[in-house]
């Protein structure tokens, strides 16, 4: 079972909210990691968004727009990024990441559609 | 500015042996780390490996242990990722991308330097 675990699409309507999963293996609790989310566009280097541990230990990379967030859920052992008020420029791949047993590890990848 | 650099595209034989580096600029270069993450034709992103170059540690993906050779040139501020016994499976898109140490803040990114290995 994969350390990291991300849908492999998601589509949703200009103007609404994506919610984006990165599922952590059974016995990997989320409430531990820092987890950190990347956008990629086709043909480019991936872009670092932001930086997600709990309200108070939580980074937004420089430039990038309020309305992607990250949370977690705790219930479903799970990090989350929200991107709200979507815009057809968000359509990318989107790709989670936490630093566990000395290695960075990345989830599978999310590609979101704006359709 | 910030920028990091990579050198061109490479073609190679199963078996040999490759190095790309990342040329780095605008910033003072032993401030902050390197990692290489490299991406397969339609495929996610895998992390290959990291380096400070200002302690010169390093640390390496387990399925690369004995491959990989992650260096630095402070005095031309360039990173280096060498990767040995290459496979057709080594065929990729290889990314520097800096991070400030112990941060998965991965905030500026190498360009990318397509690998083939091909016989």
């Amino acid at each position: 079972q994969a350390v990291l675990t991300q849908p492999a699409s998601l589509s949703a309507s200009p103007g609404a909210s994506a919610s984006l999963t990165c599922t952590l293996r059974s016995g990997i609790n989320v409430g531990t990691y820092r987890v950190y989310w990347f956008q990629q566009k086709p043909g480019s280097p991936p872009q670092y968004l932001l930086r997600y541990n709990s309200d108070s230990d939580k980074h937004q990379g420089s430039g990038v727009p309020s309305r992607f967030s990250g949370s977690k859920d705790a219930s479903a052992n799970a990090g989350i990024l929200l991107i709200s008020g979507l815009q057809s420029d968000d359509e990318a791949d989107y790709y989670c990441m936490i630093w566990h047993s000395s290695a960075w590890v990345f989830g599978g990848g999310t590609k979101l559609t704006v359709l | 500015q910030v920028q990091l650099v990579q050198s061109g595209a490479e073609v190679k034989k199963p078996g040999a042996s490759v190095k790309v580096s990342c040329k780095a600029s605008g910033y003072t270069f032993t401030s902050y780390d390197f990692n290489w993450v490299r991406q397969a034709t339609g495929q996610g992103l895998e992390w290959v490996g990291w380096m400070s170059p200002n302690s010169g540690n390093t640390g390496y993906a387990q399925k690369f242990q004995g491959r990989i050779t992650i260096t630095s040139d402070t005095s031309i501020t360039t990173a280096y990722m060498e990767l040995s016994s290459l496979r057709s499976e080594d065929t990729a898109v290889y990314y520097c991308a800096r991070n400030a140490p112990s941060s998965g803040i991965f905030d500026y990114w190498g360009q990318g330097t397509p690998v083939t290995v091909s016989s």
